[in-house]
């Protein structure tokens, strides 16, 4: 069963767009959401993540949407640039207790960023 | 500041032989993952220790994998005997639990596993 929901799957943006992902989950009782980015070869790295008590967080050209009552929560990317293109998940993480914080990632989507 | 170290980074074998990965995490975390990152997927936990103890490994199948964290620090994950399905990228992350802070997970690069 997957908890967490992402897409698009691939999504192409020309250099200076917004990029969006979304991703739905299914456990309310996740209580964090953060946003990896992963370039080929290398391991997931941490871009930004949310609480569910917060409705939005910003970090320079990267920001996090999250919608508690519709259980979804999107990243954007402002002004995109060819050195974003990279794979990127979601996740969403267990609090305390029965798979105690524990990571459940989306099965990522894959940006390009053309010139 | 080293991340996380994992090697080999690559490995091919053939079936039914085994297999060992070594994790060396961020000095002074002491929560260490190993993570399954299937080609196209999102990386799934196969095992969480805290310190020397594994306090969640419900998702390693244990019939073939077996993990260890001797002394807290290093990590290896074993495979005896690997089959085609394993072929994938072995991930290990650590992070620093204090309380309940949230800490992030750093990730090394993976081993990329190829059985044949």
């Amino acid at each position: 069963q997957q908890q967490v929901k992402q897409s698009p799957q691939s999504l192409i943006v020309q250099k200076g767009g917004i990029s969006i992902i979304n991703c739905a989950y299914e456990n309310t009782a996740f209580d964090y959401f953060p946003w990896y980015q992963q370039f080929p070869g290398k391991g997931p790295a941490l871009l930004i993540a949310i609480r569910p008590d917060v409705s939005e967080k910003k970090e320079g050209r990267f920001t996090i949407s999250f919608n508690k009552s519709a259980k979804q929560f999107s990243l954007h990317i402002m002004d995109s640039q060819p050195g974003d293109s990279a794979t990127y998940f979601c996740a969403a993480r267990s609090p305390p207790g029965a798979g105690s914080y524990q990571l459940t990632f989306g099965k990522g989507t894959k940006l390009s960023v053309i010139p | 500041e080293a991340g996380v170290v994992q090697s080999p980074r690559y490995k091919i074998i053939e079936k039914k032989q085994p297999v060992a990965f070594w994790c060396n995490p961020i000095s002074g975390h002491n929560t260490l993952y190993w993570y399954l990152q299937n080609l196209g997927q999102g990386p799934e936990l196969l095992i969480r220790y805290e310190n020397e103890e594994a306090v969640d490994d419900s998702q390693l199948p244990k019939d073939r994998f077996s993990a260890e964290r001797l002394k807290g620090v290093d990590s290896t994950l074993k495979i005896q005997p690997a089959e085609l399905g394993d072929s994938a990228v072995y991930l290990c992350a650590s992070s620093l639990r204090t309380g309940g802070h949230v800490e992030t997970q750093y990730f090394g690069p993976g081993t990329r596993l190829l059985v044949l």
